[in-house]
């Protein structure tokens, strides 16, 4: 059974570039959802996808945007690039019928300069 | 809404002490409650999860955790601590499989004593 992996695992950009961070879900795993951490805190909600359409989202601007495949692997794409994203973001993956808990990656560390 | 409180931003305790990380929850409905470990430059590990079955849940690496309805409360206890241990733990709220993802607590930073 293979865990939830994230790409790539750092990333810099420049203040006002778009960025896409990667996500493979566990296996059979058919909801996935995204978490910003910022250093020294807990992760936030961003949002969460769930058989490809968006069914939940935390309290970030619409240029935070996702997308989940039929393979159900995600993206996140944020548009703009602000100092205040930098942050570890954070996948997770679950199977929602179960309620069974969420498996997180590793995540992606990203750092706008 | 939902919310999570966790007590004690900082907990340091002897290696082989007990350990108690505090928890308290808000939710207006019946809430599914986990605890995730993090070790340095690592993802979030589940440690064990309470979905309304045993108040009393049992988790890996010898945690476990009590719901107690009445003080709203979720604390995590260890018998015995050990340097493994060391991390940041975090008390988290779901509204059981639903749209509004996981609500975090601040954390608490564990710290294991030789």
């Amino acid at each position: 059974e293979t865990g939830v992996t994230q790409s790539p695992t750092h990333l810099i950009k420049t203040r006002g570039q778009q960025v896409t961070l990667r996500c493979s879900s566990q296996s059979g795993h058919n909801t996935v959802s995204w978490y910003q951490q910022a250093l020294g805190q807990g992760p936030q909600f961003i949002f969460q996808y769930y058989r490809e359409e968006e069914n939940g989202r935390g309290n970030f601007p619409p240029r935070f945007s996702g997308l989940q495949f039929p393979n159900y692997s995600s993206e996140l794409n944020v548009n703009a690039l602000e100092l205040d994203d930098s942050a570890l973001y954070l996948c997770a993956s679950s199977w929602v019928e179960s309620n069974y808990g969420y498996t997180f990656g590793s995540g992606t560390r990203l750092t706008v300069v | 809404a939902q919310s999570v409180t966790q007590l004690d931003s900082h907990v340091s305790v002897s290696e082989g002490t007990p350990v108690l990380l505090r928890c308290n929850y808000s939710s207006s409905y019946s809430p599914s409650l986990f605890w995730y470990v993090q070790h340095p430059n690592k993802g979030l590990q589940l440690l064990l999860k309470y979905t309304s079955a045993a108040t009393l849940v049992k988790g890996i690496n010898g945690f476990e955790a009590e719901f107690k309805k009445s003080e709203t409360s979720f604390h995590l206890t260890k018998p015995s601590a050990h340097m493994s241990d060391a991390a940041e733990y975090f008390c988290v709220v779901s509204r059981g499989g639903g749209a509004d993802g996981l609500t975090f607590g601040k954390g608490t930073h564990l710290i294991i004593q030789p």
